[in-house]
């Protein structure tokens, strides 16, 4: 069935310092990707998406490439801030129904 | 801006009573879930909805069932609370065709049974 696979966290970084979470998918078709962010205390937020191989999803700083050679989706921040800190999560939907599939979570933390 | 709201934000219940957990979606989404997340497992797909008075099993439905009278409100519902049911409880909604479109989140319950 389908599935996604994240890194592991706790990560913690330096403010300023190059980010990168690994996501890796299973999914039969053509998935749609997505990176959710959630905040303490509160919801999950869409953070960025792709809809098909190649393309690249961009917001806040934060970038991810739709890689179907590879099925991975890695997110990737060139300075992260503190104000980054939370836990992301990534995502797909595949095209054959309305069920989205998550990983399991990376919390990121950005000390100054 | 879309909205999807919980009716509690924090409830404390005892075991072996029955709680219910309300969400509401202004986005007219035909789609609606219910979620629990745990620490290091991520979210789980209790039970989802793609159409008023329509519900599927998600991954973990046992303990649980789900009411949808109106297009813009999804219950969940613990028939008899057991401690094992203490998470956070997150409600999401989407278009139908939702292979291209983001889910929406509320802002979670989180449920303590005791």
């Amino acid at each position: 069935g389908d599935s996604v696979t994240q890194m592991e966290g706790p990560v913690t970084l330096s403010e300023e310092a190059f980010l990168t979470i690994n996501c890796t998918y299973t999914a039969t078709g053509y998935p749609s990707l997505f990176w959710y962010v959630q905040y303490p205390g509160e919801g999950l937020q869409l953070l960025l998406k792709a809809t098909k191989a190649d393309d690249k999803g961009s917001n806040k700083g934060f970038e991810a490439t739709y890689r179907k050679e590879t099925t991975s989706f890695h997110l990737e921040k060139g300075s992260v801030q503190v104000s980054d800190s939370a836990v992301y999560f990534c995502a797909l939907n595949s095209n054959t129904g309305n069920q989205f599939y998550f990983g399991t979570g990376t919390s990121l933390t950005v000390i100054p | 801006d879309v909205k999807v709201t919980q009716s509690s934000r924090y409830l404390v219940k005892r075991t072996g009573e029955k709680v219910f957990l309300e969400c509401v979606q202004d986005m007219d989404h035909e789609n609606m879930f219910w979620y629990r997340q745990d620490p290091g497992l991520g979210l789980r797909l209790i039970y989802f909805s793609y159409d008023v008075k329509m519900k599927e099993k998600g991954d973990i439905p046992e303990g649980y069932s789900v009411s949808r009278e109106k297009k813009e409100r999804f219950s969940l519902i613990l028939e008899s609370a057991s401690t094992n049911q203490t998470s956070m409880y997150l409600c999401a909604s989407s278009r139908l065709l939702a292979e291209r479109y983001e889910q929406y989140f509320g802002p979670g319950t989180r449920l303590t049974v005791t």
